[in-house]
């Protein structure tokens, strides 16, 4: 199975800052890399998938990249309603999840 | 708009078996597979497998086989999960998500509670 390192596992923000997050697989997966929102208390919500292209309805500030083995999530101008768990998945060779990185307030 | 809506929480003992439904809405239940996920409190996502809503088809991880079973009635736009002979460790929230093939809707959910 792919294996999915997500880093930081916790990250403490500011609002208004620019933040990545890194997820890297333990084989390629080309652009097959998709990323996902976890508010507390609700479902996961896809925030950008194929690496790079940007979902409808998800604010202008989330932004990914990367292919092979290597992807960031970006936010550009952290807001607090971004506060939750963002976890990386993998559609190349049978889905996998990341273990996910907590974004919590400094 | 694209709905999934799962079945309330399920209270079971040891050994038993429960059955989530996921009833789709919203688009051609047919047109898209149907995949589950479990989560543990506290824990990550964990992909348990997908059915194929046209033909029936299954994949499981290897994981869940012998543990989890897919179903699906197109009458209904309908997708099921059961779980066997439950053990304490399948305590867990199970999701059912639209499978695009990536999951673009997921539904809100069901808690599995395995207690004696």
């Amino acid at each position: 199975d792919v294996v999915l390192t997500q880093s930081p596992a916790t990250l403490s923000v500011t609002p208004g800052e620019r933040i990545s997050l890194s997820c890297r697989a333990s084989e390629s997966v080309d652009t097959y890399l998709h990323w996902y929102q976890q508010k507390p208390n609700e479902s996961p919500r896809l925030l950008i998938k194929y690496a790079s292209q940007s979902i409808s309805g998800i604010p202008s500030r989330f932004s990914g990249s990367g292919s092979g083995t290597d992807f960031t999530l970006s936010i550009n101008g952290v807001e607090l309603e971004d506060l939750s768990i963002y976890y990386c998945q993998q559609g190349n060779s049978l889905n996998t999840f990341g273990a996910g990185t907590k974004l919590e307030l400094k | 708009q694209v709905q999934l809506q799962q079945s309330g929480a399920e209270l079971a003992k040891p050994g038993s078996s429960v059955k989530i439904s996921c009833k789709a809405s919203g688009y051609t239940f047919t047109s898209y597979d149907i995949s589950w996920i479990k989560q543990t409190t506290g824990q990550g996502l964990e992909y348990i497998g997908y059915i194929n809503t046209g033909s029936g088809g299954t994949y499981y991880n290897e994981k869940f086989k012998g543990k989890a079973t897919l179903t699906v009635d197109k009458s209904s736009s309908t997708a099921f999960m059961q779980l066997s002979s439950l053990t304490p460790e399948d305590t867990a929230v199970y999701y059912c998500a639209r499978d695009v093939p990536l999951m673009d809707a997921w539904g809100q959910g069901a808690s599995v509670t395995v207690s004696s």
